[in-house]
Formats: C-alpha cells, structure tokens, sequence
C-alpha cells in the first residue's frame, strides 16, 4: 500500500527558504502519477503548489510560481518542494500527494502533513 | 482563473440527505473531483470523474455534473459524514489544479 510521508523543518524564519521531501513507499515513483503538494493556511481551505511526473512535466499554481519549485529524486524514491522568500502568509499544513495520471488528475492519496510556521 | 464557488456550509439531520454544491463556468466540460476533510486529518478522495466513487467509499455519497453546477451528495446522512468537503477541477487554460473554498457539513 502506497504511503507518503513528509518531513522538513516545522519552523522557518521570514525571508528564508523553505525545503521539504515527501518519501514514497509502496510505489515507485518512476512507474508513473503525478506527484505534488498542497498547503492549507489555519482555519482556511486546500490552495494546489504544483506537481510533477518522473518525465518531467512539472505544473505551478500561477500565484506561486514565482516562489516554488518541484523536483523529484527517482533513485530515493521521493519528491521536494522549496519556497523561497517565505512570509507568514506561507504557514500552513503542507501535504505531499500523488494525483492520477490524466488531463484531470485526482488526488488519490495524500500524506499525513507537516505544520510549517513561518516566524521570526 | 477558473473559480469553483461552493456554500460556506451545509446542514443536515441525520438519517437525511445532504447535496453540497461546486459552482463554475460550464462546469460540465470539465471532470470534477470530491474530498472530504475532517478535523486534524488529510483530505480523502470520495467522488472523481463527477460520478465514480474510489474502493471503500460508501455508495451512500454520489456525485453529479450539469450545466454551471456540480454536485456532491451524502445519502442516509450519519454523525460521521460531518466533515469539511472540497471540489476539484484542473484548470486546462492555464495547466493548473483549482480548489472550491469548501463546504463544512453540520450534522445536527
């Protein structure tokens, strides 16, 4: 059974650079799905990162584009996510997830999150 | 962008059946996707493709897609069900995913 699991700093100061890694088991990425992130604000709804497949197609949430970037590492069987300039709009839960590969791209199976608060 | 407008919450007894809408532009041209989000936990996929229903999803929750409005519904509503509740779509303009601002479902 496919399992992800994020890991990463809980804490970032303003200005700086967020780094996480979402580890895949039970499948391996390079087989296929697309792969991405997710973050929910306190109190507040789901808002799309991006997402990537091991070919390379990598898709942006417009509003973030500018900010983030997502790679993959087929060899450790994981996926990173960094944001960069980082203000405490960017706290948030942040989940990793793999979608299902296709124009419409379902999130099928999600991690269990990382709470990361941005703070000085 | 594309914005999916979903009611800010729904109430239902229970035993009842509770619909939870997804407003967009011709949203019957796209395929639209259903999670449900308790507290403290990751959202789970219940509705994809409109209608199809992902293994151990009770057939208690269909979906449905016409027109400007997309539609979740919850049959035989139990004390379980109350949860937050998002649509999805994937925005092919611009290549992107798209959330509705989710639906917090009461059960009374």
């Amino acid at each position: 059974q496919v399992q992800l699991q994020e890991s990463g700093p809980g804490l970032v100061k303003p200005s700086e650079t967020l780094s996480l890694t979402c580890s895949v088991s039970g499948y391996s990425i390079s087989s296929g799905y697309f792969w991405g992130w997710i973050r929910q604000p306190p109190g507040k709804g789901l808002e799309w990162i991006g997402s990537i497949n091991h070919r390379g197609p990598i898709n942006y949430n417009p509003s973030l584009k500018s900010r983030v970037t997502i790679s993959v590492d087929t060899s450790k069987n994981e996926f990173s996510l960094t944001v960069s300039s980082l203000t405490a709009a960017d706290t948030a839960m942040y989940y990793c997830a793999r979608a299902i590969t296709g124009g419409t791209r379902p999130i099928d199976k999600w991690g269990q999150g990382i709470f990361v608060t941005v703070s000085s | 962008s594309y914005v999916l407008t979903q009611p800010p919450s729904v109430s239902v007894a229970p035993g009842q059946t509770a619909s939870i809408t997804c407003g967009g532009n011709n949203i019957e041209t796209k395929s639209v996707h259903w999670y449900q989000q308790k507290p403290g936990q990751a959202p789970v996929l219940v509705i994809y493709y409109d209608r199809d229903r992902p293994s151990g999803i009770p057939e208690r929750f269909s979906g449905s897609n016409s027109g400007n409005t997309a539609t979740l519904t919850i049959s035989r509503v139990e004390a379980g069900d109350e949860a937050d509740y998002y649509c999805q779509v994937w925005d092919g303009s611009s290549d992107h995913c798209v959330f509705g601002a989710g639906t917090k479902v009461t059960v009374l």
